[in-house]
């Protein structure tokens, strides 16, 4: 099972830039990588996926280095609405219904300071 | 319009009641998803439908029993309520089993009290 690891919690200042990582050591072949945000009481939301290498959308950025046994988001210039808990989730690559397929990670609580 | 939508919103009852709650997505996807969050905010997948097939099932207690009369609809009714289903469910969907380009798409969420 690809299990995930993530820092409980981090903090920040806005304007800066956060980085937050993720091991997923058992990652199967076909798995990729998910992260989502979610404020107090909302459902999770969708921020970025990617397989290998680098994603950028107009939100967030993900690094996957070529092993793929760890991935890192990235946030450019956070602000105080960035404040919230990040999932990093992995799986998806093996569709048919083998337990834990998708595996939710903790959740990294990041609280961005004025 | 939105998207993913649950009932009821909170639920509190007592130890031994059955209850339903019932989730409906208009994405036209055709996978939907049970999670349940702990007070320690771990976010956990119990079921997953697929074109009303049951697609994944983790270890759940049978009293826990997932009903999808169409794609649509993934309702979850659960006997027998014990203090530790206490917790915030959250239905999900994505077009297709989530994996490449298929995010997921979360609903407000159902904040379960068992007393």
């Amino acid at each position: 099972l690809a299990k995930t690891t993530q820092p409980i919690s981090m903090d920040s200042y806005e304007g800066q830039e956060v980085n937050i990582t993720c091991s997923h050591n058992n990652i199967a072949t076909n798995d990729y990588i998910t992260w989502y945000q979610q404020f107090p009481s909302q459902g999770p939301r969708f921020i970025i996926q990617g397989y290998k290498t680098k994603v950028t959308n107009e939100v967030a950025s993900l690094f996957i280095p070529a092993d793929r046994k760890s991935s890192t988001l990235s946030l450019p210039r956070v602000s105080l609405s960035d404040t919230a808990v990040y999932y990093c989730l992995v799986g998806g690559g093996n569709y048919g219904g083998s337990q834990g397929n998708l595996i939710f990670g903790k959740g990294t609580k990041l609280s961005v300071k004025p | 319009d939105t998207a993913v939508s649950q009932t009821p919103k909170y639920l509190v009852t007592q130890m031994g009641n059955d209850k339903s709650i019932k989730c409906e997505q208009n994405l036209g996807h055709d996978t939907m998803y049970w999670y349940k969050q702990d007070s320690k905010k771990f976010l956990k997948i119990m079921f997953s439908y697929n074109n009303k097939e049951l697609i994944i099932n983790e270890t759940v207690p049978n009293r826990f029993s997932p009903k999808s009369p169409d794609k649509a609809h993934l309702n979850l009714h659960i006997n027998s309520l014990e203090l530790g289903d206490s917790a915030v469910y959250f239905c999900a969907s994505s077009q297709k089993m989530a994996g490449s380009h298929n995010e997921q798409f979360f609903g407000p969420g159902t904040r379960l009290t068992v007393l």
